[in-house]
């Protein structure tokens, strides 16, 4: 069963739109993190977060923001403002201590973004 | 220390032949993961170590996949047999044992079987 869903595929906005990835996860531990990834057509994972299952406070970073909702295993990812420079594929990801913390990730949401 | 380092970046192999990739990582981490990514998709857990012990094995990772962390530094991933279901980006990551300060990526070795 797929424990990190992204249900977008891809996602098309014109620059300076708003943008929310969506993460819906699934576990049954008490302890466990959440990622997302950003991986632009270069290639390389670049990573942009990390939340504890403790912690469901959001987060801004710049343009940057996260909602971690546990009631509603949901950590979506907002982009704001958004620029050319954030095409890319973004993956969302879960790691569990019952899985050695390795990270499980989804199948990515494609965003392009138009001038 | 500048990262995961991953060798070779690109591989081309003819269907049949045994490929092997190397991963050194970054040094105070003592998990290493190895993760399989194809065209369109998440990459794919498929192993990792704990210094020198492999701790867990995906279904994913076949009898022609072996990996080795001889000495707890670097590992190497061993494709013997190559198929062309094979062919993907073969990515290295490390990380403390409970991944608090991050996983952090190699560049990834994209193999093609031809």
């Amino acid at each position: 069963a797929q424990k990190v869903t992204q249900a977008q595929t891809e996602i098309s906005v014109v620059e300076k739109e708003d943008v929310t990835l969506d993460c819906v996860y699934e576990t049954r531990d008490t302890t466990y993190y959440l990622f997302w990834y950003k991986q632009p057509p270069s290639g390389e994972l670049v990573f942009l977060i990390r939340r504890n299952s403790f912690d469901e406070q959001n987060e801004i970073s710049g343009r940057y923001s996260w909602n971690f909702q546990k009631s509603t295993s949901s950590f979506n990812f907002t982009i704001t403002a958004s620029q050319v420079v954030d095409s890319a594929v973004y993956f969302c990801a879960l790691s569990e201590s019952n899985s050695g913390y390795a990270l499980n990730f989804g199948k990515g949401t494609s965003l392009l973004v138009t001038p | 220390d500048t990262g995961v380092s991953q060798d070779p970046r690109h591989k081309i192999t003819k269907r049949g032949q045994n490929v092997t990739f190397r991963c050194d990582p970054i040094s105070e981490h003592n998990r290493l993961y190895w993760y399989r990514q194809t065209l369109g998709q998440g990459p794919e857990f498929l192993t990792y170590f704990q210094n020198e012990a492999q701790l867990e094995k995906s279904r994913l990772l076949s009898d022609r996949f072996s990996a080795e962390r001889p000495k707890g530094s670097f590992s190497t991933l061993e494709i013997q047999r190559t198929e062309q279901g094979d062919s993907a980006m073969y990515l290295c990551a490390s990380s403390n044992p409970t991944g608090e300060v991050g996983y952090t990526f190699g560049s990834g070795t994209r193999l093609t079987v031809v």
